[in-house]
């Protein structure tokens, strides 16, 4: 158990629909990663939210954003969604911004598909 | 350029046996750090073992050590006397020093025969 849920953990939406990803972080812990994880594939890096301000953005267009709250939880949100946005999402918690370096935390995971 | 490279999509391994997952990676930097992960069929990641580049030894978790061979950019994980419940996929993953991002390999499915 590494204290940090997603939810919710199955999801299934229309291709142009908007979702929104939730995640709760480890108590205490004042960044977020999120990551994308298509069938088959390792998870890339889609943003990172620090202090609730986005702090660094992998390859990924506009239409997903974020937010992350006091309350150490956090969103992941995707407009007009793609076909290849069907993948398995990825919360990851740490504390200021990852030190030491191994200390990231991985929730289970939101399935999102997309028909 | 692709950072880390699993060469081993899947291994088919016999119970109690040691395997050995291979992982290169490639980098400029000096300071960084080496992650393996196992993510079994649930889907969540389960960190197991960790190498800075900095380090001297290579580093142990229990049954999981970490073969780190720096001037060949190499970390292969070494799990020994596998078990059934070993088998997932493992994932070798990267993180360079004032990076954000954890830049993971493509994985290795491992299956552990009875």
């Amino acid at each position: 158990e590494t204290g940090v849920t997603q939810s919710p953990t199955h999801l299934i939406k229309t291709r142009g629909q908007q979702v929104t990803l939730r995640c709760s972080s480890q108590s205490g812990h004042n960044t977020v990663s999120w990551y994308q994880q298509a069938l088959g594939q390792g998870p890339q890096f889609i943003f990172q939210y620090y202090r609730e301000e986005e702090n660094g953005r992998g390859n990924f267009p506009p239409r997903f954003s974020g937010l992350q709250f006091p309350n150490y939880s956090s969103e992941l949100n995707v407009n007009a969604l793609e076909l290849d946005d069907s993948a398995l999402y990825l919360c990851a918690s740490s504390w200021d911004r990852g030190r030491p370096l191994y200390e990231q935390y991985f929730g289970p995971g939101t399935r999102l598909t997309v028909t | 350029a692709q950072k880390i490279t699993q060469t081993q999509p899947g291994m088919f391994v016999q119970e109690k046996e040691a395997v050995t997952l291979d992982c290169t990676y490639d980098t400029s930097d000096p300071s960084y750090g080496l992650f393996w992960y196992k993510q079994p069929s649930s889907g969540e990641m389960i960190f197991l073992i960790y190498q800075g580049s900095y380090d001297q030894q290579n580093a142990t978790e229990g049954r999981y050590s970490l073969n780190f061979q720096k001037a060949r950019k190499s970390a292969n994980l070494v799990i020994s006397a596998s078990q059934l419940g070993d088998s997932a996929m493992y994932f070798c993953a990267m993180r360079e020093t004032g990076d954000d991002k954890i830049i993971f390999g493509k994985g290795t499915r491992l299956h552990i025969l009875p």
